[in-house]
């Protein structure tokens, strides 16, 4: 089965920087996906890795490290719309790509 | 292009009625998955499709759980009869093909009550 850990709430400031965690046990690991999610609506992809290393994408980047089972989102210039939860996801594989969730990070941006 | 849709947006029902929720992915996608959030907990896997045919129900709760996709287009998740612990928020996905990479798109979900 899949583990997903990451925390549950942060607050950060306007214009600041926050790093939101994820660790991950898995089997058939094929990449990690981060999500965000604002209340009452669909999940909106953000970004995907599946090698080790930082992408970039804008104020959001996302890194990860398969041999520590480690990844994290970088948001950038905080703006109170960055307001929302953030999912990190395991692909594994299997002939298509399955998707198992954490139960996401609820990030508050606060003036 | 439009995006994945689902209906109803919201459903309350008592214990024991039916209640069939309808996904309608991006034009073209083959592959449609079923997810559900309970309150409080993580978004989990139901099943999935790849066209009419089900890949994987391994996440399907119980056998009042029915999925069909006729026609490899639009999908219809059918509980029968529903119970108090089936309420939460059921997401439908679809991504155009089955590669490694491929990036699943959510629709914004149907939230069941079930009284």
């Amino acid at each position: 089965g899949q583990n997903i850990d990451q925390p549950t709430e942060m607050t950060a400031t306007e214009g600041a920087i926050v790093q939101i965690n994820c660790t991950y046990q898995t089997s058939g690991f094929n990449g990690l996906f981060w999500y965000q999610q604002h209340a009452g609506e669909a999940p909106t992809f953000l970004s995907y890795n599946v090698l080790d290393g930082l992408e970039e994408k804008g104020r959001f980047s996302s890194f990860l490290s398969r041999s520590k089972g480690y990844s994290y989102l970088l948001l950038k210039e905080l703006q109170m719309k960055d307001s929302a939860s953030y999912l990190c996801a395991v692909g594994v594989s299997g002939g298509y790509q399955k998707v198992t969730f954490g139960t996401g990070t609820k990030l508050q941006v606060i003036p | 292009e439009a995006g994945v849709t689902q209906f109803p947006s919201h459903s309350v029902i008592e214990k024991g009625q039916t209640v069939t929720l309808r996904c309608d992915p991006i034009s073209g996608h083959d592959n449609l998955y079923w997810y559900r959030r309970v309150m409080g907990k993580e978004i989990k896997f139901l099943l999935h499709f790849v066209k009419e045919s089900k890949q994987d129900e391994s996440g399907m709760p119980n056998n009042r759980f029915l999925a069909e996709r006729t026609g490899g287009t639009y999908s219809t998740l059918k509980v029968q009869p529903a119970e108090l612990e089936d309420s939460g928020v059921y997401f439908c996905a679809s991504s155009p093909g089955a590669s490694g990479s491929d990036t699943q798109y959510f629709g914004p979900g149907t939230r069941l009550t079930v009284l």
